[in-house]
């Protein structure tokens, strides 16, 4: 398996609502990334979790909160959006965090805030 | 990380070859080059990379300038499916920061 999953592909949701996205490797890649896409922009780093542990937070806004359970999986909390938070979600993974390795990335999550 | 600038778009046509260049004229001496693309609202598909040695792979062939200031990604023959959006980043090897997208090159090849 060389894939990363995100699930679901879309999701529509209301500003008082609570969501979680989710995103599964079976590579053994032991880094894992939270991505943000806007419309027409590069991907921006949100978090990153090495070994299962968080190692990276880009100053992302409490509303987000990420979890990871196991070595496979990857998921991100969402409660009281703004409208603004509307964008494309990706993960990614990487056999090690650092330079000189290959990131697989998800199809992503298209998420729009109502 | 170093900085990195590319052209903002390109046009190609199908079947010729395609040279996107990218320059990273602060790169230091432990830093990578990787090539990333994405198709429209599809997530960024890895290319290749390299240190300072020229690489090539079954999609594409990097060429580094011998100072690395500066490389090209080569698209050998080129197709409509390569329509995307090309990322040049340079990656400092155990570096926390990860990738760091900038604004890429938006290549279309043309039928």
């Amino acid at each position: 398996d060389t894939e990363v999953t995100q699930t679901p592909k879309h999701l529509v949701m209301g500003m008082t609502n609570k969501k979680s996205l989710k995103c599964e490797q079976h590579m053994g890649h032991r880094a894992m990334y939270w991505y943000k896409q806007k419309a027409k922009k590069p991907p921006e780093l949100m978090f990153v979790y090495s070994y299962e542990k968080l190692s990276i937070n880009e100053s992302v806004p409490s509303r987000f909160s990420p979890e990871c359970p196991n070595s496979s999986l990857l998921n991100l909390h969402l409660h009281a959006l703004q409208p603004e938070d509307s964008a494309l979600y990706l993960c990614a993974s990487s056999q090690e965090w650092g330079g000189g390795y290959g990131y697989t990335f998800g199809s992503g999550t298209r998420l729009t805030v109502v | 990380d170093a900085k990195t600038t590319q052209p903002t778009s390109m046009d190609c046509a199908e079947g010729r070859a395609a040279n996107l260049p990218c320059n990273h004229s602060t790169i230091s001496g432990n830093e990578y080059v990787y090539w990333y693309r994405q198709i429209h609202s599809q997530g960024p598909q890895y290319i290749i990379h390299g240190l300072k040695n020229n690489e090539t792979n079954e999609m594409a062939s990097l060429i580094i300038t011998e100072d690395r200031k500066s490389s090209t990604l080569i698209l050998p023959h080129a197709t409509l499916r390569d329509t995307a959006v090309y990322y040049c980043i340079v990656v400092q090897a155990g570096s926390a920061r990860q990738l760091t997208f900038g604004s890429g090159t938006q290549l279309t090849v043309l039928p």
